[in-house]
């Protein structure tokens, strides 16, 4: 298995809402990261996971709550957002958290829409 | 700090022609990676192709091949016989440490 999967694909949400983004990967990678994008913008890093333990956090408001339950998994908690948060959510892996010398594999993202 | 430039946001050309997509940084460091993303309309990051800072060899990968000019701080991506499936957005990458900068991006479109 050489993908990292991420769930739901599209997700609306009220700001009053509590929602929660899913990346799975089964590569044995252990560096999760999670990236948002905004339309014609690149990327940019919110959080990053090293062995399970948060790594790196970009300044990201606190509305916005990663979780690592284990190598595989990366959650993104949602709560009380704001219609500017509407983006492309994506998560990627490597093997350990130097990208340079260990690639990214990204999925596919989930595309967030707060009404 | 670190910069990466790509200058062209919009380039259109005739499918099977080959066509360069320019990128410049900035880094007053030495060792570092530079890299070329692909994001299709299936909005996937692929990679399409690295380079190490300490290898003078350009890297090539089929189709796609850079030239990494170090001393100018350039790093083009030159795509041959070019395919309607190479239709997507290109980001330029300089990674350094653990921080990936990506340029504002590419927008490529191959025409039939």
């Amino acid at each position: 298995d050489t993908e990292v999967t991420q769930t739901p694909k599209h997700l609306v949400m009220g700001m009053t809402n509590k929602k929660s983004l899913k990346c799975e990967q089964h590569m044995g990678h252990r560096a999760m990261y999670w990236y948002k994008q905004k339309a014609k913008k690149p990327p940019e890093l919110m959080f990053v996971y090293s062995y399970e333990k948060l790594s790196i956090n970009e300044s990201v408001p606190s509305r916005f709550s990663p979780e690592c339950p284990n190598s595989s998994l990366l959650n993104l908690h949602l709560h009380a957002l704001q219609p500017e948060d509407s983006a492309l959510y994506l998560c990627a892996s490597s093997q350990f958290l130097d990208p340079g010398a260990n690639v990214l594999t990204f999925g596919a993202g989930s595309r967030l829409t707060v009404l | 700090a670190q910069t990466v430039t790509q200058s062209q946001p919009e380039m259109s050309v005739q499918e099977a022609e080959t066509v360069t997509l320019s990128c410049t940084y900035d880094t007053s460091e030495n060792n570092y990676y530079l890299f070329w993303y692909k994001q299709p309309p299936s909005r996937q990051m692929i990679l399409v192709i690295r380079q190490e800072a300490y290898k003078q060899q350009n890297a090539t990968e089929n189709r796609f091949s850079v030239n990494f000019q170090k001393a100018a701080k350039s790093f083009s991506l030159k795509i041959s016989d070019s395919q309607l499936g190479d239709t997507a957005m290109y980001f330029c990458a300089f990674i350094l440490d653990d921080k990936i900068i990506f340029g504002k991006g590419t927008r490529l479109h191959i025409l039939p």
